[in-house]
């Protein structure tokens, strides 16, 4: 069974600055996808990125990279520039190709971004 | 864009009712999920169904069941509400590959009297 460990329940980083989000997986699959999930407050959570096992490129979209290390099992979340719009709560989660694809979430990690 | 319908944002029912939460998706998604989200815990996972009438039991099954008699429909159910069952819960959609992300409703604040 795959486990998603996310160990900074909260976070804050000033306006304008750079935050980094934690998260570690367990798993003996060698082929999965890894993403990062945003819930702003009282909304809908949606994709903020994703990651395959097997590209050794860190994905980026805009103000959003990762640094993905297979060997130490690691996947953190970059966020640049921070705005007001990224309080949030950003969720890992892991999706394995083995079995029925169900994916394993983190406990998410509550980020608050200070003007 | 995909979107995924939960019928109601907020409910209150009373201890011992049957509640069904309904959550519809429109793009002809194989996988739909049904998750429960409460502080501290993250998302647990309450049922899966990875096509029309089938389904897999999550980590907390207990006390609820689900129906997806239609490929955009996903019901859940609730056979006698109980206070412990006060929560919000999150309806997930997504194709049936593993590299697909999924696509969640707005979800629906369950109080349960």
């Amino acid at each position: 069974a795959q486990t998603v460990t996310q160990s900074q329940p909260e976070m804050s980083v000033q306006e304008a600055e750079t935050v980094t989000l934690s998260c570690t997986y367990d798993t003996s699959e060698s082929n999965y996808y890894l993403f990062w999930y945003k819930q702003p407050p009282s909304r809908q959570m949606i994709l903020v990125i994703r990651q395959e096992a097997y590209k050794q490129q860190n994905a980026t979209e805009n103000r959003f990279s990762v640094n993905f290390q297979k060997a130490a099992k690691s996947f953190s979340l970059k966020i640049s520039d921070s705005q007001l719009g990224d309080t949030a709560m950003y969720f890992c989660a892991f999706r394995g190709s083995g079995g029925s694809y169900i994916p394993t979430f983190g406990r998410g990690t509550s980020l608050i971004v200070h003007p | 864009d995909v979107k995924v319908t939960q019928s109601s944002r907020y409910l209150v029912k009373r201890t011992g009712e049957k509640v069904f939460l309904e959550c519809v998706q429109d793009m002809d998604h194989e996988n739909m999920f049904w998750y429960r989200q409460d502080p501290g815990l993250g998302l647990r996972l309450i049922y899966f169904s990875y096509d029309v009438k089938m389904k897999e039991k999550g980590d907390i099954p207990e006390g609820y069941s689900v129906s997806r008699e239609k490929k955009e429909r996903f019901s859940l159910i609730l056979e006698s509400a109980s206070t412990n069952q006060t929560s919000m819960y999150l309806c997930a959609s997504s194709l049936g590959q593993f590299n697909q992300p999924q696509h969640f409703g707005d979800g629906t604040r369950l109080s349960i009297l």
